[in-house]
């Protein structure tokens, strides 16, 4: 079974810093594109971030370019967003999903989330 | 990118009643959209991709199709369980984007 483990959220000012992480078990990490992706309370999703498998692609929405960078370690199983120069606007409940099996882009796992609140 | 529509913002249906809910692309998408279900406190959940496929372990009630611009998510006999939020995504152009989602309630 699939599990995606998010942690890393809480509460930091404006302009601070946090690292999510995103711990997976139940598949062969490695040979998955993963991505994270946010929701605002009572909003609707956006999509922040992708990896390729290797870790050698990446790509990031236009709000967070420059800000944020995705990296995976395959030896730990573990995905990573690490998050700097926070705004309000970044408050979100951040989501770690997995790929559906052969497809590209279509969500087929989601952590439960972990949630990320800037605010001074 | 891709603006997504979704149609109607709230819809107000009773268990048993059929649901029929609009996904409509600023730029045709062909057959590369998924819908997903998300109840209060919970992740998403993947319905239906590619437009038209069920994701495993998915009810038969549920149904997509479409292509190009205009999609639909029909649910054949709501059950109690059905009453959530519907989103559409769209896979066919980076960045990847999400309708801002339809509510069934009661």
């Amino acid at each position: 079974e699939v599990q995606l483990l998010e942690s890393g959220g809480g509460l930091v000012q404006p302009g601070g810093s946090l690292r999510l992480s995103c711990a997976a078990s139940g598949f062969t990490f490695s040979y998955y594109e993963m991505t994270w992706i946010r929701q605002a309370p009572g909003r609707g999703l956006e999509w922040v971030s992708y990896i390729s498998g290797n870790g050698g692609a990446t790509y990031y929405a236009d709000s967070v370019k420059g800000r944020f960078t995705i990296s995976r370690d395959n030896s730990k199983n573990t995905l990573y967003l690490q998050m700097n120069s926070l705004r309000a606007d970044d408050t979100a409940l951040y989501y770690c999903t997995k790929f559906l099996d052969g497809s590209g882009s279509i969500f087929a796992d989601w952590g439960q989330g972990t949630l990320v609140t800037v605010s001074s | 990118e891709i603006v997504l529509t979704q149609s109607p913002a709230t819809l107000s249906l009773s268990p048993g009643e059929r649901a029929t809910l609009s996904c409509r692309a600023s730029q045709s998408v062909s057959g590369s959209l998924a819908w997903y279900q998300q109840k209060p406190g919970q992740a998403p959940r993947l319905l239906i991709y590619d437009a038209s496929n069920r994701a495993t372990g998915i009810p038969a009630r549920f149904s997509g199709s479409g292509s190009g611009t205009d999609f639909t998510l029909t649910i054949g006999s709501l059950e109690p369980e059905d009453f959530a939020v519907y989103y559409c995504q769209q896979r066919s152009k980076w960045p990847v984007t999400f309708g801002p989602g339809t509510k069934v309630d009661i």
